[in-house]
């Protein structure tokens, strides 16, 4: 189906250890994201890209750098990992930013940073 | 930055039953969106309301645009097992959406 697909599911780090999480689209959306969600804090932004060529900076970027590497995709990397950054990513794409139409979610990757 | 206050945090119900819950924050927003997470899944939309006072169906659901532009609420008629998840509200303001820490609904069969 088409949609928002991110890789991989599940992830376990040991503290310090660096990894990137991908995402792609293929919706032919301009506007892509990457959250966090944190039990009892709901989905906090982390960074977002506008449209191809741009990104910027969300509620919680600290710890993180992105990549929109064309239109589709959409990486989140983790340098030096902490056991803060345990929690499950979510990235969204949406054609535009802003959008009135809300975004579209994959399903998520599990990290767990011990 | 924007916050929103969803409430409540967590509910049981028992099948058959009509559940509300509802956002408010002290900022406005020009859009609010309501989506539903199943467990192990993103967040998928349920219903979006675009203008103050709008209200809006989606089958047995039921949400409206508060007329200050600050608050929005959602309604389940009837509820079933499989309304069972965390249900999110989301405001955007400029090019983001900011979202509610979620409502936790268990459905008891």
């Amino acid at each position: 189906n088409a949609g928002v697909t991110q890789t991989p599911k599940f992830q376990v780090l040991k503290t310090g250890q660096s990894m990137t999480l991908q995402c792609a689209q293929d919706m032919n959306h301009n506007s892509m994201y990457w959250y966090r969600q944190d039990p009892g804090m709901g989905l906090r932004l982390i960074y977002y890209s506008a449209s191809e060529g741009t990104t910027d900076k969300g509620e919680v970027p600290n710890g993180y750098n992105v990549s929109r590497l064309n239109k589709r995709e959409f990486s989140l990397r983790l340098e030096s990992a902490a056991p803060s950054q345990t929690s499950v990513y979510f990235c969204a794409s949406s054609m535009t930013a802003p959008t009135a139409y809300g975004y579209t979610f994959g399903s998520g990757t599990r990290l767990t940073v011990v | 930055g924007q916050q929103l206050n969803q409430s409540p945090q967590s509910m049981f119900i028992q099948e058959g039953e009509d559940v509300s819950m509802n956002c408010t924050s002290s900022s406005i927003f020009n859009t609010w969106l309501w989506y539903k997470q199943d467990p192990g899944e993103g967040p998928v939309l349920l219903i979006a309301l675009y203008k103050a006072g709008e209200l809006t169906s989606n089958g047995r659901l039921t949400a409206q645009f508060g007329i200050t532009r600050k608050d929005s609420f959602l309604n389940i008629s009837a509820s079933i097992p499989s309304d069972v998840g965390i249900y999110f509200c989301a405001g955007q303001y400029g090019n983001k959406l900011v979202f509610g820490a979620g409502t936790i609904l268990r459905v008891k069969s």
